[in-house]
């Protein structure tokens, strides 16, 4: 089975600071990891990807996160915060062990902007 | 570019009406996906299909079913609505073969309420 944990339901940054949010995840299986970003009303949107290729993926709008297999991790990160980047980020898991072809989806880690 | 539509943002029905909920998407995925989102708890798979007439439970499929007689169209049906399925009713699609390590692609969403 698989699963996902965001360590932070909200997280406040003031605008220029570094971002940081933080996901573990665990699978039987080499999985597949995703961070998709929400903003309100709307649906949600692929940030970036990681599938067993390098281990630091760059994604839009300057974020990237490092997977860390020993500590079964997958932390997203941008060096500044933006105004327009206050929104709900989800990380998000997929195995493809016994034919599951659905992601699971973390609970949402809500990221407010200060001016 | 991709493009998952839903028919409806904003939807009111009442107790035990029939209510369908339309996706259409323009991407030629293989892969459809019915989720609720609900505050606290992320989003949780109701059902998805990987072929035309083809369908699988999600984590909560109670109360709900769905239809997929083309391609393109995805519809999630609640046979008899209650109040507890008041929630936003997100549709994805994905490519096929690669199962959990594609990346979805959402709608706007559908905010249901039921009176």
């Amino acid at each position: 089975a698989q699963s996902v944990t965001q360590l932070d339901s909200h997280v406040s940054v003031s605008e220029g600071t570094p971002v940081l949010l933080r996901c573990n995840y665990s699978s039987s299986y080499s999985p597949s990891l995703f961070w998709y970003v929400q903003h309100p009303n709307k649906g949600l949107q692929l940030l970036l990807k990681y599938t067993s290729a390098a281990t630091l993926v760059k994604g839009i709008n300057g974020f990237e996160a490092e997977f860390k297999k020993s500590e079964t991790s997958f932390h997203l990160t941008k060096p500044s915060a933006h105004m327009s980047d206050a929104a709900e980020y989800f990380c998000v898991v997929g195995v493809g062990d016994t034919g599951r072809r659905a992601l699971t989806f973390g609970s949402g880690t809500r990221l407010q902007v200060q001016p | 570019d991709v493009k998952v539509t839903q028919s409806s943002r904003y939807l009111v029905k009442r107790t035990g009406e029939k209510v369908f909920l339309e996706c259409v998407q323009d991407m030629d995925h293989e892969n459809m996906f019915w989720y609720r989102q609900d505050p606290g708890l992320g989003l949780r798979l109701i059902y998805f299909s990987y072929d035309v007439k083809m369908k699988e439970k999600g984590d909560i499929p109670e109360g709900y079913s769905v239809s997929r007689e083309k391609k393109e169209r995805f519809s999630l049906i609640l046979e008899s609505a209650s109040t507890n399925q008041t929630s936003m009713y997100l549709c994805a699609g994905s490519s096929g073969g690669g199962f959990s390590n594609q990346p979805q692609h959402f709608g706007d969403g559908t905010r249901l309420s039921i009176l």
